[in-house]
C-alpha cells in the first residue's frame, strides 16, 4: 500500500468554524489531490497540487483552499464550514507522468452540524 | 455534467460466475481509463487500467475491455468471489490534465 495517511480520520464541527484536514505521504510523489465522496456523486475533485506551492482548482473548489509547503504534506482548509461540506474526504497521490494511477488515503469523515 | 457514467448502481452475481461492470464516457480527450475498488470505510484501491491505444488489458481474474468507437469500457471479473463484493468506480484521465474523472460507482454483491 502507498504510504498515505490522513488526519483526523473523523471530525465533527459546527457551522462557521474553520477546519483543516491533513494528508501526508511518504512516497515522494509529485502530485497530490483532494476529493470528496458523496452519495450519488462518486468522487469529485476539490483541488490538486503538482508541486510544492503549486496548486489548482478542481470541479468543486468553492469554499475550500489548499496549501502545500512540503512535498509530503497537502492541507485542505474549509475557511467557514457549512453543512453542505459534510462528506468523506479522500487524499490521493500520483507520480503524474505515466503511469497515471492515483493512490488513495483512508479518508476523513467530516460532519458539519 | 457527468463525463463518466456508470448507469448500473448495483449488480448481484453468484460466486463463480462472471461479473461485468460497465462504464460509458463522453469526452473523446480521455486517453487513460482506470477501475478502482472500494470497501466501506476505506479509500479506493486501484485495480486495473487501460490506455486508449489498447482494447484489452488483463490481470489475473480481472480484464478491462475498451471500445473507443462506442466510448464504452467494461470490467470483467472471472470467477467472481464473495471478497469481490465492493463498490467499483470507473475513472478516466484527459490527455490535457492530470485529474481523474470518476463515475458514480457500481455496488457489486457476490453471493455464495
Amino acid at each position: 500500500d502507498a504510504g498515505i495517511t490522513q488526519s483526523p480520520r473523523h471530525k465533527v464541527t459546527e457551522t462557521g468554524t474553520p477546519v483543516t484536514l491533513r494528508c501526508h505521504q511518504t512516497e515522494n510523489h509529485r502530485y497530490m489531490y483532494w476529493y470528496r465522496q458523496d452519495p450519488g456523486h462518486g468522487l469529485r475533485l476539490i483541488h490538486y497540487s503538482y508541486g510544492v506551492k503549486d496548486t489548482d482548482k478542481g470541479e468543486v473548489s468553492d469554499g475550500y483552499s489548499v496549501s502545500r509547503s512540503k512535498t509530503e504534506d497537502f492541507l485542505l482548509t474549509l475557511e467557514s464550514a457549512t453543512s453542505s461540506q459534510t462528506s468523506v474526504y479522500f487524499c490521493a497521490i500520483s507520480e503524474g507522468v505515466g503511469p497515471y494511477e492515483q493512490y488513495f488515503g483512508p479518508g476523513t469523515r467530516l460532519t458539519v452540524t | 455534467d457527468q463525463q463518466v457514467k456508470q448507469n448500473s448502481p448495483s449488480l448481484s452475481v453468484q460466486e463463480g460466475r462472471i461479473s461485468i461492470l460497465n462504464c460509458d464516457y463522453t469526452n473523446s480527450m480521455f486517453d487513460y481509463f482506470l477501475w478502482y475498488k472500494k470497501y466501506p470505510a476505506e479509500g479506493p484501491t486501484f485495480l486495473i487500467s487501460i490506455s486508449s491505444i489498447k482494447d484489452k488489458n488483463e490481470d489475473g481474474r480481472f480484464t478491462v475491455f475498451l471500445n473507443k468507437s462506442a466510448k464504452h469500457l467494461s470490467l470483467h471479473i472471472v470467477p467472481s468471489q464473495p471478497g469481490d463484493s465492493a463498490v467499483y468506480f470507473c475513472a478516466a484521465r484527459s490527455n490535457s490534465g492530470y485529474a481523474l474523472n470518476f463515475g458514480k460507482g457500481t455496488s457489486l454483491l457476490v453471493t455464495p
